[in-house]
């Protein structure tokens, strides 16, 4: 299976920083990736899917970047309501798998 | 609007089955590759089944593998998910989610609400 890593975690920032998340697959996968955000108790949100594509609704300080095995999400200007935990998602072989996420905090 | 509803988890005493089902609005489930992903209490995502639009395809995580099948009814817009053989480290909250193109590897633009699997004696 691909192994997905995540870096860092848990990450502190303050209210408009630039904030950058690394996402690492043990394999290539091309532009087979996916982010998400979730917040606590509720489900998942797609926020960039084939690893730079801005999912419709998303704000644009949201980004993606990367293809093989290198990937990042980054954030232009933290926003209050961006305090959540990001996941990536390799979309190129079964199983599917996750990375361990990466929980942006207050700092 | 596209909403997945998820219902059927509960408690279960370890060795036990549950079916969970996820019923879809909002368009037709027909053509889409339908997925299962679940969430143990405090721990990351883990996908956990998918079964291609005419159901001709499954695959499982090694985790459920042999014990979870996953089905679906076109004809009712609904997903299954039938878990046997539970074990304690299953619970978790199951989320139903939906492709975002027709295609069986994609990412997940639609999510359930998720309904929660706690597996306890």
């Amino acid at each position: 299976a691909i192994q997905m890593t995540q870096s860092p975690s848990p990450l502190s920032a303050s209210v408009g920083d630039r904030v950058t998340i690394t996402c690492r697959a043990s394999q290539g996968i091309g532009n087979a990736l996916s982010w998400y955000q979730q917040k606590p108790g509720k489900a998942p949100k797609l926020l960039i899917y084939d690893a730079s594509s801005l999912f419709g609704g998303v704000p644009s300080r949201f980004s993606g970047t990367g293809s093989g095995t290198n990937f990042t999400l980054t954030i232009s200007s933290l926003q209050p309501e961006d305090f959540a935990t990001y996941y990536c998602l390799q979309n190129y072989l079964f199983p599917r798998t996750f990375g361990p996420g990466t929980k942006v905090e207050i700092k | 609007e596209v909403q997945l509803v998820e219902s059927g988890g509960g408690l279960v005493q370890p060795g036990g089955s549950l079916r969970l089902s996820c019923v879809v609005s909002g368009l037709s489930i027909r053509t889409y590759a339908m997925n299962w992903v679940r969430q143990a209490p405090g721990k990351g995502l883990e996908w956990v089944s998918v079964i291609s639009d005419s159901s001709e395809s499954t695959s499982f995580a090694d985790s459920v593998k042999g014990r979870f099948t996953i089905s679906r009814d076109n004809s009712k817009n609904t997903v299954y998910l039938q878990m046997n053989s539970l074990r304690a480290e299953d619970t978790a909250v199951y989320y139903c989610v939906k492709p975002k193109y027709q295609l069986l590897l994609d990412s997940f633009d639609v999510w359930g609400q998720g309904t929660t699997v706690t597996v306890s004696s």
